[in-house]
């Protein structure tokens, strides 16, 4: 069965500090992994996803994500947090039924503290 | 370019009240989605539609039901509100392939008493 782990369930960053939001997945075949950041009240926002090729992923907001195959991991990471980053985090998969959904891990909410 | 947008955005229910949740698009998507968010527990799927005209079941569609007569919009129905039905609902849109993301709508909260 396909799944993704989120295994903290809050992270704590100084403005400045660099920041990593952790991620597994369990994926039979090729994964298809996507980041995305939800503010409060408001609809999730894709943020960058893997499909292929390199393993350093870059998106929007200065994010980027490295793939680790032999980790099944997909974290996401930034080299300096703003306190405009506190926000819900889902890493998720993409599966290969049901049309295609997203399977989504339990998020991770990232406080970034001035 | 609206992307996804979702009516109504707030709705309180009684118990055994119906209601229809709107979803719309305007990127000429083929595939929508709907999904609820409850704490802790991420996004789960409710239903699926993978062209107009066509509907399935998600991981958890007892309760609701679906309908897709055009491209662009996406009805998701409640029969019979229960109390377990209160949660955030999202809907979401993505062109076929599995390597392309989906946009999703800014969500609709209910609560049902």
């Amino acid at each position: 069965a396909q799944s993704v782990a989120q295994p903290e369930d809050q992270v704590n960053v100084a403005e400045g500090n660099p920041l990593t939001v952790k991620c597994t997945y369990s994926v039979s075949g090729n994964p298809y992994l996507f980041w995305y950041v939800q503010y409060p009240n408001r609809g999730l926002q894709f943020l960058l996803k893997y499909i292929t090729g390199d393993n350093l992923v870059k998106g929007s907001y200065g994010f980027e994500a490295e793939f680790n195959k032999s980790q099944t991991s997909f974290h996401l990471k930034k080299p300096s947090a703003l306190v405009s980053d506190s926000a819900l985090y889902f890493c998720a998969v993409r599966a290969y039924n049901q049309g295609g959904k997203l399977i989504f891990g339990q998020g991770t909410e990232l406080s970034v503290k001035p | 370019n609206a992307g996804v947008t979702q009516t109504p955005k707030f709705r309180v229910l009684k118990t055994g009240q119906s209601m229809t949740l709107l979803c719309a698009q305007d990127m000429n998507h083929e595939y929508m989605y709907w999904y609820r968010q409850d704490p802790g527990m991420g996004l789960r799927l409710i239903h699926y539609s993978v062209g107009e005209g066509t509907t399935a079941k998600g991981e958890v569609p007892d309760g609701y039901n679906v309908s897709r007569l055009k491209k662009q919009n996406f009805l998701l129905g409640l029969e019979s509100a229960a109390p377990s039905q209160t949660s955030v609902y999202f809907c979401a849109s993505s062109f076929r392939t599995n390597t392309y993301e989906q946009y999703f709508g800014p969500g609709t909260r209910l609560t049902v008493t």
